[in-house]
Protein backbone atom coordinates (compact mmCIF):
# COMPACT_ATOMS: atom_id res chain seq x y z
CA UNK A 1 0.00 0.00 0.00
CA UNK A 2 0.26 3.73 0.02
CA UNK A 3 3.04 4.90 2.70
CA UNK A 4 3.54 9.54 3.20
CA UNK A 5 5.53 10.53 5.13
CA UNK A 6 5.61 14.49 6.16
CA UNK A 7 8.08 16.45 7.51
CA UNK A 8 8.82 18.66 9.79
CA UNK A 9 5.73 17.84 12.78
CA UNK A 10 6.47 21.16 14.07
CA UNK A 11 7.46 24.41 12.25
CA UNK A 12 7.75 28.09 13.93
CA UNK A 13 8.21 31.00 11.61
CA UNK A 14 8.54 34.47 11.49
CA UNK A 15 5.71 36.73 10.55
CA UNK A 16 5.94 37.30 6.88
CA UNK A 17 8.78 34.31 5.95
CA UNK A 18 8.52 31.12 4.06
CA UNK A 19 7.48 27.97 5.29
CA UNK A 20 7.87 25.03 3.19
CA UNK A 21 6.56 21.28 4.16
CA UNK A 22 7.60 18.25 2.31
CA UNK A 23 6.14 14.92 1.75
CA UNK A 24 7.40 11.56 0.08
CA UNK A 25 4.93 8.99 -1.17
CA UNK A 26 6.23 5.33 -2.21
CA UNK A 27 3.27 4.46 -4.66
CA UNK A 28 4.34 5.26 -7.96
CA UNK A 29 0.53 4.95 -9.24
CA UNK A 30 -0.85 7.39 -7.05
CA UNK A 31 -1.77 10.57 -8.97
CA UNK A 32 -3.63 13.73 -7.09
CA UNK A 33 -1.58 15.12 -4.14
CA UNK A 34 -4.04 17.70 -1.63
CA UNK A 35 -3.13 19.89 0.62
CA UNK A 36 -4.83 20.33 3.63
CA UNK A 37 -5.36 23.28 6.45
CA UNK A 38 -7.12 22.07 9.91
CA UNK A 39 -7.60 24.90 12.38
CA UNK A 40 -8.34 23.91 15.97
CA UNK A 41 -11.34 21.93 16.83
CA UNK A 42 -12.50 22.11 13.19
CA UNK A 43 -12.29 19.58 9.82
CA UNK A 44 -9.91 20.24 7.34
CA UNK A 45 -9.86 21.98 4.51
CA UNK A 46 -8.47 21.55 0.76
CA UNK A 47 -6.49 24.31 0.49
CA UNK A 48 -4.40 23.41 -2.75
CA UNK A 49 -3.91 20.26 -4.95
CA UNK A 50 -1.90 18.87 -7.41
CA UNK A 51 -2.34 16.28 -10.22
CA UNK A 52 0.42 14.07 -11.55
CA UNK A 53 0.58 15.39 -14.79
CA UNK A 54 1.56 19.29 -13.26
CA UNK A 55 4.79 19.77 -11.42
CA UNK A 56 4.19 22.94 -10.49
CA UNK A 57 0.69 25.15 -9.18
CA UNK A 58 0.01 28.14 -7.06
CA UNK A 59 -2.42 30.08 -6.05
CA UNK A 60 -1.57 33.52 -4.36
CA UNK A 61 1.13 32.66 -1.48
CA UNK A 62 0.56 29.09 -1.49
CA UNK A 63 2.34 26.66 -3.83
CA UNK A 64 2.57 23.32 -4.32
CA UNK A 65 5.61 21.55 -6.37
CA UNK A 66 5.78 17.78 -7.32
CA UNK A 67 8.80 15.77 -8.06
CA UNK A 68 7.15 12.50 -9.61
CA UNK A 69 10.52 10.69 -10.04
CA UNK A 70 11.69 11.27 -6.74
CA UNK A 71 8.16 10.91 -5.04
CA UNK A 72 7.67 13.57 -3.47
CA UNK A 73 5.73 16.75 -2.97
CA UNK A 74 6.11 20.45 -1.22
CA UNK A 75 3.62 22.89 0.23
CA UNK A 76 5.18 26.27 0.52
CA UNK A 77 3.49 29.09 1.87
CA UNK A 78 5.31 32.76 1.25
CA UNK A 79 4.69 35.80 3.35
CA UNK A 80 3.40 33.90 6.66
CA UNK A 81 0.31 35.61 8.20
CA UNK A 82 -0.72 34.73 11.95
CA UNK A 83 -3.57 33.47 10.88
CA UNK A 84 -1.26 30.60 8.93
CA UNK A 85 -0.69 28.97 12.01
CA UNK A 86 -2.67 25.46 12.14
CA UNK A 87 -1.62 22.14 11.23
CA UNK A 88 -1.24 20.66 7.24
CA UNK A 89 -1.58 17.47 6.24
CA UNK A 90 -0.53 16.44 3.03
CA UNK A 91 -2.33 13.32 0.98
CA UNK A 92 -1.48 11.23 -1.75
CA UNK A 93 -4.48 9.31 -4.05
CA UNK A 94 -4.94 6.74 -7.40
CA UNK A 95 -8.05 6.28 -8.78
CA UNK A 96 -9.46 2.93 -7.82
CA UNK A 97 -12.57 1.05 -9.09
CA UNK A 98 -13.40 0.22 -5.20
CA UNK A 99 -13.13 3.89 -4.76
CA UNK A 100 -10.42 6.49 -4.05
CA UNK A 101 -8.02 5.77 -1.56
CA UNK A 102 -6.24 8.73 0.40
CA UNK A 103 -3.22 8.20 2.15
CA UNK A 104 -2.66 11.09 4.76
CA UNK A 105 1.09 12.50 6.08
CA UNK A 106 1.19 12.62 9.91
CA UNK A 107 0.79 16.63 9.92
CA UNK A 108 2.76 19.43 10.33
CA UNK A 109 1.85 22.28 13.43
CA UNK A 110 2.99 25.44 12.14
CA UNK A 111 2.87 28.51 13.86
CA UNK A 112 3.61 32.02 13.05
CA UNK A 113 5.23 33.90 14.67
CA UNK A 114 3.39 37.76 14.80
CA UNK B 1 -19.92 21.75 -4.49
CA UNK B 2 -20.34 19.44 -1.43
CA UNK B 3 -21.56 19.86 1.93
CA UNK B 4 -21.09 17.69 4.59
CA UNK B 5 -23.38 17.78 7.72
CA UNK B 6 -21.73 15.99 11.04
CA UNK B 7 -24.06 15.49 14.15
CA UNK B 8 -23.66 15.86 17.32
CA UNK B 9 -20.79 17.90 17.19
CA UNK B 10 -19.54 17.15 20.73
CA UNK B 11 -21.02 14.44 22.72
CA UNK B 12 -19.61 12.67 25.94
CA UNK B 13 -20.44 8.74 26.55
CA UNK B 14 -19.69 6.81 29.21
CA UNK B 15 -17.87 3.56 28.44
CA UNK B 16 -19.77 0.62 27.71
CA UNK B 17 -22.58 2.61 25.98
CA UNK B 18 -23.54 2.67 22.72
CA UNK B 19 -22.66 5.54 19.99
CA UNK B 20 -24.88 6.72 16.86
CA UNK B 21 -22.88 9.22 14.97
CA UNK B 22 -24.75 10.50 11.75
CA UNK B 23 -23.18 12.34 8.35
CA UNK B 24 -25.08 13.37 5.34
CA UNK B 25 -24.42 14.92 2.44
CA UNK B 26 -25.08 17.47 0.36
CA UNK B 27 -24.78 19.10 -3.46
CA UNK B 28 -23.51 15.50 -5.17
CA UNK B 29 -25.31 12.28 -5.50
CA UNK B 30 -23.19 8.71 -5.90
CA UNK B 31 -20.24 10.19 -3.25
CA UNK B 32 -18.05 8.04 -1.92
CA UNK B 33 -18.10 8.63 1.67
CA UNK B 34 -15.27 8.02 4.50
CA UNK B 35 -15.17 7.66 8.42
CA UNK B 36 -11.20 9.01 9.98
CA UNK B 37 -10.33 9.09 12.96
CA UNK B 38 -8.17 11.55 14.38
CA UNK B 39 -6.76 10.99 18.36
CA UNK B 40 -5.33 14.35 19.83
CA UNK B 41 -2.47 15.98 18.23
CA UNK B 42 -2.36 13.08 15.67
CA UNK B 43 -2.80 12.00 12.30
CA UNK B 44 -6.03 11.02 10.16
CA UNK B 45 -6.52 6.79 11.06
CA UNK B 46 -9.21 5.72 8.20
CA UNK B 47 -11.96 3.60 9.38
CA UNK B 48 -14.57 3.01 7.22
CA UNK B 49 -15.36 3.72 3.72
CA UNK B 50 -18.24 3.30 1.20
CA UNK B 51 -18.58 3.27 -2.58
CA UNK B 52 -22.12 2.34 -2.33
CA UNK B 53 -25.62 2.14 -0.27
CA UNK B 54 -25.07 -0.85 1.93
CA UNK B 55 -21.22 -1.29 0.86
CA UNK B 56 -18.95 -0.69 3.50
CA UNK B 57 -15.79 -1.54 3.93
CA UNK B 58 -13.14 -1.29 7.26
CA UNK B 59 -10.00 -0.58 7.48
CA UNK B 60 -9.30 -1.08 10.93
CA UNK B 61 -10.90 -4.19 13.40
CA UNK B 62 -12.13 -2.30 16.49
CA UNK B 63 -15.68 -2.35 17.94
CA UNK B 64 -16.92 0.09 15.86
CA UNK B 65 -18.83 -0.22 12.78
CA UNK B 66 -20.63 2.02 9.69
CA UNK B 67 -23.53 1.85 7.64
CA UNK B 68 -24.78 3.89 4.37
CA UNK B 69 -28.64 3.07 4.60
CA UNK B 70 -28.87 5.93 1.34
CA UNK B 71 -26.82 7.33 -0.80
CA UNK B 72 -25.91 10.30 1.17
CA UNK B 73 -26.12 9.16 4.67
CA UNK B 74 -23.40 7.39 6.42
CA UNK B 75 -23.20 6.61 10.01
CA UNK B 76 -20.84 4.88 12.43
CA UNK B 77 -21.91 2.89 15.33
CA UNK B 78 -20.55 1.02 18.28
CA UNK B 79 -22.72 -0.87 20.72
CA UNK B 80 -20.48 -0.49 23.77
CA UNK B 81 -17.86 2.17 23.65
CA UNK B 82 -14.18 1.61 24.84
CA UNK B 83 -12.18 4.56 26.53
CA UNK B 84 -9.97 4.17 23.60
CA UNK B 85 -12.63 5.15 21.81
CA UNK B 86 -12.20 8.58 22.30
CA UNK B 87 -11.93 11.26 19.39
CA UNK B 88 -12.48 13.49 16.40
CA UNK B 89 -14.80 11.97 13.88
CA UNK B 90 -14.74 12.96 10.40
CA UNK B 91 -16.80 12.50 7.93
CA UNK B 92 -15.58 12.72 4.30
CA UNK B 93 -16.76 12.93 0.69
CA UNK B 94 -15.79 12.77 -2.96
CA UNK B 95 -18.61 13.06 -5.56
CA UNK B 96 -18.08 10.20 -6.93
CA UNK B 97 -16.42 7.26 -8.69
CA UNK B 98 -13.08 8.47 -10.15
CA UNK B 99 -13.31 12.14 -8.98
CA UNK B 100 -10.54 13.24 -6.43
CA UNK B 101 -11.23 16.03 -4.46
CA UNK B 102 -12.30 14.62 -0.75
CA UNK B 103 -13.99 17.08 0.97
CA UNK B 104 -14.15 16.88 5.06
CA UNK B 105 -17.14 17.89 7.51
CA UNK B 106 -17.19 19.82 10.55
CA UNK B 107 -16.43 16.54 12.81
CA UNK B 108 -17.64 15.33 15.65
CA UNK B 109 -15.45 15.50 18.83
CA UNK B 110 -16.20 12.13 21.36
CA UNK B 111 -15.20 11.87 24.39
CA UNK B 112 -15.42 8.36 26.55
CA UNK B 113 -15.38 8.65 30.44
Amino acid sequence: GENVEQHPSTLSVQEGDSAVIKCTYSDSASNYFPWYKQELGKGPQLIIDIRSNVGEKKDQRIAVTLNKTAKHFSLHITETQPEDSAVYFCAASKNSNTGNQFYFGTGTSLTVIP
Amino acid sequence: SQTIHQWPATLVQPVGSPLSLECTVEGTSNPNLYWYRQAAGRGLQLLFYSVGIGQISSEVPQNLSASRPQDRQFILSSKKLLLSDSGFYLCASTSGSGANVLTFGAGSRLTVL
